[in-house]
């Protein structure tokens, strides 16, 4: 079974189009993040949510939107895509808000063109 | 806020010894994590340091220092499969929810 699932894997769109990346945990745990890796491999956190709620945003531009339904998922819509969108988005849990061991999906490889 | 310095590229042998350096400026952090990233696949966790002194799990170990805001990753007995790139984090106090990486250190190990 897979602890953090993130789909799809590869997302190729057009500039301007609109598109959601999808993340879920089954390891029970209360928090969930979002991290861009770019070219360079430099992972920037965007988001970090808590039982459904958010408690980080890192200046993320709000074309960016994640949502929780639950504190299982959390996704990540993405409107009006731009050329420098382009990057590997991961989805990450862990079993609270601090030090505790990161668990992280496999990655979306979103390109746009 | 937090940074977190560590070399771009370290380059060694099968079988030697590999030390990456992280340095990091935190107005109050938890902790050192370590992290572990094969190309094109996901980050994993390799260990923890909440106190200062040396922690060992198998070939790899990671120390800390907060006196001197240093850690570091020790590969030991290098294996072709440790090519990879190796990342410090941390857990601020001052920024809950936030783990924060390091830019990440390219291991090759050459035969």
């Amino acid at each position: 079974d897979t602890a953090v699932s993130q789909t799809p894997k590869y997302l190729v769109t057009q500039m301007g189009n609109d598109k959601s990346i999808k993340c879920e945990q089954n390891l029970g745990h209360d928090t969930m993040y979002w991290y861009k890796q770019d070219s360079k491999k430099f992972l920037k956190i965007m988001f970090s949510y808590n039982n459904k709620e958010l408690i980080i945003n890192e200046t993320v531009p709000n074309r960016f939107s994640p949502k929780s339904p639950d504190k299982a998922h959390l996704n990540l819509h993405i409107n009006s895509l731009e050329l420098g969108d382009s990057a590997v988005y991961f989805c990450a849990s862990s079993q609270d808000s601090g030090p505790s061991e990161a668990f992280f999906g496999q990655g979306t490889r979103l390109t746009v063109v | 806020g937090q940074s977190l310095e560590q070399p771009s590229e370290v380059t060694a042998v099968e079988g030697a010894i590999v030390q990456i350096n992280c340095t990091y400026q935190t107005s109050g952090f938890y902790g050192l994590s370590w992290y572990q990233q094969h190309d094109g696949g996901a980050p994993t966790f390799l260990s923890y340091n909440a106190l200062d002194g040396l922690e060992e799990t198998g070939r790899f170990s990671s120390f800390l220092s907060r006196s001197d805001s240093y850690g570091y990753l020790l590969l030991q007995e290098l294996q072709m499969k440790d090519s990879a790139s190796y990342f410090c984090a941390v857990w601020a106090t001052d920024s809950w929810g936030k783990l924060q990486f390091g830019a990440g250190t390219q291991v090759v190990v050459t035969p």
